[in-house]
């Protein structure tokens, strides 16, 4: 059991840049969402969704854009990359109980020059 | 503004001795608090949780305390071991909501 999976593990790109952050889950989860860790920060929420097709975003959603096509898959764009965005960004999923604990990848390392 | 705070940046105990982490909330609607450890160039992974209707949950050499008063919980670690070193977050949400709130981490080590 995998549960859940993100890639690539590291990036780097150019300001301006755009690009996708996979996360996957076996698990059947129902809710799936996307966190970045910075230092001395600990972990924000950039964007949930609760089923296939229903997203809505989190503390910290601005330059980031989701999509919810299917159960399993949970994509991150960044639009037009900025050092800002520097970070390690976590998926996490769950089911949907009312005190189901999440469940997280292991990471991407990004850095945007 | 911060809702779920820990204040200690970091924490140094002795092996078998006990490790207290603590966690204040700002906000009385949250009613599940969980605790995640982490290991570096990991995933958080969950360590326990409780709801606003307890007090106490234990779990092994885990036990979460949960003063609702004082909006305050705490994780007991008895006895710690070396491999407990790791980064521990506080965080609650109000139940069923997919919006877990995190605290910044509390960096527990362990010495032999």
């Amino acid at each position: 059991n995998a549960g859940v999976t993100q890639t690539p593990k590291f990036q780097v790109l150019k300001t301006g840049q755009s690009m996708t952050l996979q996360c996957a889950q076996d698990m059947n989860h129902e809710y799936m969402s996307w966190y970045r860790q910075d230092p001395g920060m600990g972990l924000r929420l950039i964007h949930y969704s609760v089923g296939a097709g229903i997203t809505d975003q989190g503390e910290v959603p601005n330059g980031y854009n989701v999509s919810r096509s299917t159960t399993e898959d949970f994509p991150l764009r960044l639009l037009s990359a900025a050092p800002s965005q520097t970070s390690v960004y976590f998926c996490a999923s769950r089911d949907s109980g009312w005190d189901e604990k999440l469940f997280f990848g292991s990471g991407t390392q990004l850095s945007v020059l | 503004d911060q809702q779920v705070k820990q204040n200690s940046p970091s924490l140094s105990v002795q092996e078998g001795r006990i490790s207290i982490l603590n966690c204040d909330y700002t906000n009385s609607m949250f009613d599940y608090f969980l605790w995640y450890k982490k290991y570096p160039a990991e995933g958080p992974t969950f360590l326990i949780s409780i709801s606003s209707i307890k007090d106490k949950n234990e779990d092994g050499r885990f036990t979460v305390f949960l003063n609702k008063s004082a909006k305050h919980l705490s994780l007991h670690i008895v006895p710690s071991q070396p491999g407990d070193s790791a980064v521990y977050f506080c965080a609650a949400s109000v139940g069923g909501s997919e919006k877990l709130v995190f605290g910044k981490g509390t960096k527990l080590t362990v010495n032999p």
